[in-house]
């Protein structure tokens, strides 16, 4: 069926990297935007970027410049969100989410698939 | 980046009433204003799309309206499962963002 599965939860140092995978299936992988959304315990959605499936192109909030990184793998159906420089405020549930335009379109919408979360501590 | 302020913050409701959360935005965005609907420990759901198009699936007690800079969320006739929270999303533009979010507590 259609769905996005995310890795396992992470338990990292401060000043350490976390790599959170997004894997698609029950559709064609590259047709649709994908995002990533963090929220930290207790508090709100935050938007952290956007990639293309299809090319690799990248958008990022302002906030995490630098120290984020999206890429996928097409040949899994698979997206990655990379944070560096992990700091205690970094803790929060990572979710991706399928946007429900198609790329072809050149312009992005609401989000019509959520994985189930991924959750990253950072603690020394 | 646009600014979506959401209220109230939180509401403490009894079924069957009628609630309004309300999401305004820093500048214009069309209709392209989204709701979802977040339970403990699970994803969002969506709930309404493009300002008041309903989605397949979800209740039709839940409806939407507005455009431009001024939205609504109304839930008729409350039920104990819309205990959540509730979020607004525009994606006229990169960034997109979300409103802080609407608590709901059912008494």
């Amino acid at each position: 069926q259609v769905q996005l599965v995310q890795s396992g939860a992470e338990v990292k140092k401060p000043g350490a990297s976390v790599k959170v995978s997004c894997k698609a299936s029950g559709y064609t992988f590259t047709n649709y935007y994908m995002h990533w959304v963090r929220q930290a315990p207790g508090q709100g959605l935050e938007w952290m970027g956007i990639i293309n499936p299809s090319g690799g192109s990248t958008s990022y909030a302002q906030k995490f410049q630098g120290r984020v990184t999206m890429t996928r793998e097409t040949s899994t159906s698979t997206i990655y969100l990379e944070l560096s420089s992990l700091r205690s405020e970094d803790t929060a549930v990572y979710f991706c989410a399928r946007d429900h335009q198609i790329v072809v379109r050149g312009i992005t919408g609401y989000f019509d698939l959520w994985g189930q979360g991924t959750l990253v501590t950072v603690s020394s | 980046e646009i600014v979506l302020t959401q209220s109230p913050d939180f509401q403490s409701v009894t079924p069957k009433e009628k609630v309004t959360i309300t999401c305004r935005a820093s500048q214009s965005i069309g209709i392209s204003l989204h709701w979802y609907q977040q339970k403990p420990d699970q994803s969002p759901k969506l709930l309404i799309n493009y300002a008041s198009q309903s989605i397949s699936g979800v209740p039709s007690r839940f409806s939407g309206s507005g455009s431009g800079t001024d939205f609504t969320l109304t839930i008729n006739s409350l039920e104990a499962e819309d205990a959540a929270t509730y979020y607004c999303h525009q994606t006229t533009s990169l960034p997109h963002s979300f409103g802080q979010g609407t608590k709901l507590e059912i008494k």
